[in-house]
C-alpha cells in the first residue's frame, strides 16, 4: 500500500526550513528518500533502517519513528537546488525487494 | 563508477510495432528493477530480477516482457502498446537482492516512451 506523504507542494524562499511527512499504515523494515528534478531520474539521499534512527546529509535530515510506521525529512536553511519532487519509498516488513513509493511532495525554493 | 546506462531517451513507437528498452550496469549489482512513471506520479515498480532470475511481476500486463541475459544487462521488450504506456521507464539496480534493506538503489536517466 502506498505511503502518505505531507504536504503535497510547499515554496520556500531561500534560507527557509522544511519538513516532509512520510507515513505507512504497514509496519516497516525500511524508509528511503529521493529528489527527482524535472526531466531526471530519481536522486538516492537516504535510507533509515531502525526505529529511532536519525541520518544526515549535509543540510538534510531525516528521522524514522517505526513504532509509528512514519519518517520526516528535514531540510534546513534551503538552496535552490533543493527544488524538486522528494519521494518516501517505504518496504515493509513483509515485502521484499520492493520499495513502494509515496506521491510525491513538490518543493520549490525562490531567491 | 556508479552509473546505470539506458537506451534509447527517447522512442516514439505505434501500436503495432515491437521495441526494447536496454539497460546496463557495470557495478557488479545483482538486484535489477524496471520502473514506470507517468507525469507528476511516483515511480511505480513493474518488475525485479535478482540474481538474473525474475524474483517480482508487479501483475504487467504480458505486452512488456522483461528479459535479463546476464548479470549487467537487463531489457524490456515490448509489442502492441497504448498509448496509456506513455511514460518515463526507469532502470534501477542495487547491490544485492534484498539489499534496499541496507544500500540504495541506483536509477538509470530513463526512456521517454510515446505509443501513438
Amino acid at each position: 500500500q502506498q505511503p502518505v506523504q505531507s504536504p503535497q507542494a510547499v515554496i520556500l524562499r531561500e534560507g527557509e526550513d522544511a519538513v516532509i511527512n512520510c507515513s505507512s499504515s504497514k509496519a516497516l523494515y525500511s524508509v528511503h528518500w529521493y529528489r527527482q528534478k524535472h526531466g531526471e531520474a530519481p536522486v538516492f539521499l537516504m535510507i533509515l533502517l531502525k526505529g529511532g534512527e536519525q541520518k544526515g546529509h549535509e543540510k538534510i535530515s531525516a528521522s524514522f519513528n517505526e513504532k509509528k510506521q512514519q519518517s520526516s525529512l528535514y531540510l534546513t536553511a534551503s538552496q535552490l537546488s533543493y527544488s524538486g519532487t522528494y519521494f518516501c519509498g517505504t518496504e515493509s516488513k513483509t515485502s521484499y525487494d520492493k520499495v513502494i513509493f509515496g506521491p510525491g511532495t513538490s518543493l520549490s525554493v525562490i531567491p | 563508477d556508479t552509473e546505470v546506462t539506458q537506451t534509447p531517451k527517447h522512442l516514439v513507437m505505434g501500436m503495432t510495432n515491437k521495441k526494447s528498452l536496454k539497460c546496463e550496469q557495470h557495478m557488479g549489482h545483482r538486484a535489477m528493477y524496471w520502473y514506470k512513471q507517468k507525469a507528476k506520479k511516483p515511480p511505480e515498480l513493474m518488475f525485479v530480477y535478482s540474481y538474473e532470475k525474475l524474483s517480482i511481476n508487479e501483475s504487467v500486463p504480458s505486452r512488456f516482457s522483461p528479459e535479463c541475459p546476464n548479470s549487467s544487462l537487463l531489457n524490456l521488450h515490448l509489442h502492441a502498446l497504448q498509448p496509456e504506456d506513455s511514460a518515463l521507464y526507469l532502470c534501477a539496480s542495487s547491490r544485492l537482492p534484498g539489499g534496499l534493506r541496507t544500500d540504495t538503489q541506483y536509477f538509470g536517466p530513463g526512456t521517454r516512451l510515446t505509443v501513438l
